[in-house]
């Protein structure tokens, strides 16, 4: 079965420093997409950042990289130099190809970053 | 370029009521989905479409829920009659195409449902 894991319930972190938010997966399948959004107190799921299974490098988007150790099957998100704005829900989500890429998603961190 | 765009943002209603959602996805995608969001927990595919054609249904719950999207564009969710246990968030996200192993997915702001 298909299956993301976010063991962190919430999360906090000093403003300006680096956070990690884990991040498990379980699947059989070979080709998958691994996700990361964020969603404030607004409601919108907000897209951070993408990781393909083949993909060799780590993704980086800005403030967000993805360390990506798919032997051990975890895909955690890195925040560098945190914000105030940063704080909300940080969903990991995980997308098939055999089941035509619907995403999976695990069930949140809630991050909090303190000034 | 508009967002995803749903409303209303706010429902409340009785139980046995009916109610319905709208989605307009952003323009050019191909690929609209409607994923429920139970409080505490990341949302569930409900329905998925490519096009007009419903192609993964098998998580919408068929005897109170139907869907649409008609020409292929914006989609509407019902639900008739409402159940107490169906107060959730409907988020509504579209892709530029399902079938790309690279399927970003964006969401709109969602609909907040309350049934009394």
């Amino acid at each position: 079965a298909q299956k993301i894991t976010q063991t962190q319930p919430g999360m906090f972190v000093q403003e300006k420093e680096a956070v990690t938010l884990d991040c498990t997966y379980d699947t059989s399948d070979q080709s998958y997409g691994l996700f990361w959004y964020k969603q404030p107190s607004s409601g919108e799921m907000i897209f951070l950042i993408y990781q393909g299974s083949y993909d060799e490098q780590n993704a980086t988007e800005g403030r967000y990289s993805l360390n990506f150790q798919k032997a051990r099957k975890s895909a955690n998100l890195v925040i560098s130099a945190s914000q105030l704005g940063d704080s909300a829900m940080y969903f990991c989500a995980m997308s098939l190809n055999t089941y035509g890429n619907k995403l999976v998603f695990g069930a949140g961190t809630i991050l909090r970053v303190k000034s | 370029e508009a967002g995803v765009v749903q409303s209303p943002r706010y429902k409340i209603i009785e139980k046995k009521q009916p109610v319905a959602f709208w989605c307009n996805p952003i323009s050019g995608h191909n690929t609209l989905y409607w994923y429920r969001q139970n409080l505490g927990q990341g949302p569930e595919l409900l329905i998925r479409y490519e096009n007009e054609e419903a192609v993964d249904d098998s998580q919408l719950p068929k005897d109170r829920f139907s869907a649409e999207r008609l020409k292929g564009v914006d989609s509407t969710l019902k639900i008739q009659p409402a159940e107490l246990g169906d107060s959730a968030v409907y988020l509504c996200a579209s892709s530029l195409d399902g079938g790309l192993a690279k399927n970003i997915q964006y969401f709109g702001a969602g609909t907040r449902l309350s049934v009394l």
